[in-house]
């Protein structure tokens, strides 16, 4: 069974201060991992994917995430963030091994992430 | 072009009752899956549909069904409805079904399914 473990439920950071938001997972094939963010009333919007290759990958509205496959983590970051990125984040797995999985996909379960001005 | 719709956006139901959601993927997507959102349990899969087929299924009870129309639409139901299915249910499209190289999921903004 695969899995993916978000360890804060909450972040806080500063406006223009750097942000990461941890995720590790844990899948039995190759991990294809995702990260979603979720503003309030609203459904979740993609941010980035890594699938294979460059272990660093650059998203959506300036967030990248390394991932480290020793270490079985895919930590979300940004170098200066906003207060509009104040939002619940999500990471998520798929078993790239699996040719059956479809879209099936494992979340964690959410980190807040708080950015004061 | 239009995101995923889902309706309603907002539903009351009590106990024992029946529900059913509807959910349209963008143009041109074939593959729908549902997930229910709880503060409790976080987002789970419940299903997914491609070309009117079920091809995954997820770890809930038979209560929870759904089915997918020649144009894609999708529905899901769920039966006898207990207090402990309040929840968020969200429904996301992709172009194709699990290819290599991972599909994106587009996202509607959900149902959001009260049992009193």
């Amino acid at each position: 069974a695969q899995s993916v473990a978000q360890p804060e439920d909450q972040v806080n950071v500063a406006e223009g201060n750097p942000l990461t938001v941890k995720c590790t997972y844990s899948v039995s094939g190759n991990p294809y991992l995702f990260w979603y963010v979720q503003y309030p009333n609203r459904g979740l919007q993609f941010l980035l994917k890594y699938i294979t290759g460059d272990n660093l990958v650059k998203g959506s509205y300036g967030f990248e995430a390394e991932f480290n496959k020793s270490q079985t983590s895919f930590h979300l970051k940004k170098p200066s963030a906003l207060v509009s990125d104040s939002a619940l984040y999500f990471c998520a797995v798929r078993d790239g091994g699996n040719n059956n999985a479809g879209n099936m996909l494992t979340f964690g379960g959410g980190t807040r992430l708080m950015v004061k001005p | 072009k239009a995101g995923v719709t889902q309706t309603p956006r907002y539903l009351i139901k009590t106990r024992g009752q029946q529900v059913t959601l509807s959910c349209s993927p963008i143009s041109g997507h074939r593959s729908v899956s549902w997930y229910q959102q709880t503060p409790g349990q976080g987002l789970q899969f419940l299903f997914e549909y491609f070309s009117e087929t079920q091809r995954n299924k997820g770890n809930f009870p038979g209560r929870f069904s759904g089915r997918q129309f020649s144009n894609s639409r999708s529905e899901m139901n769920v039966s006898t409805l207990e207090l402990g299915d309040s929840a968020l249910y969200l429904c996301a499209s992709s172009l194709l079904q699990g290819a290599s190289g991972a599909n994106v999921l587009t996202f509607g903004a959900g149902s959001r399914l009260t049992v009193l």
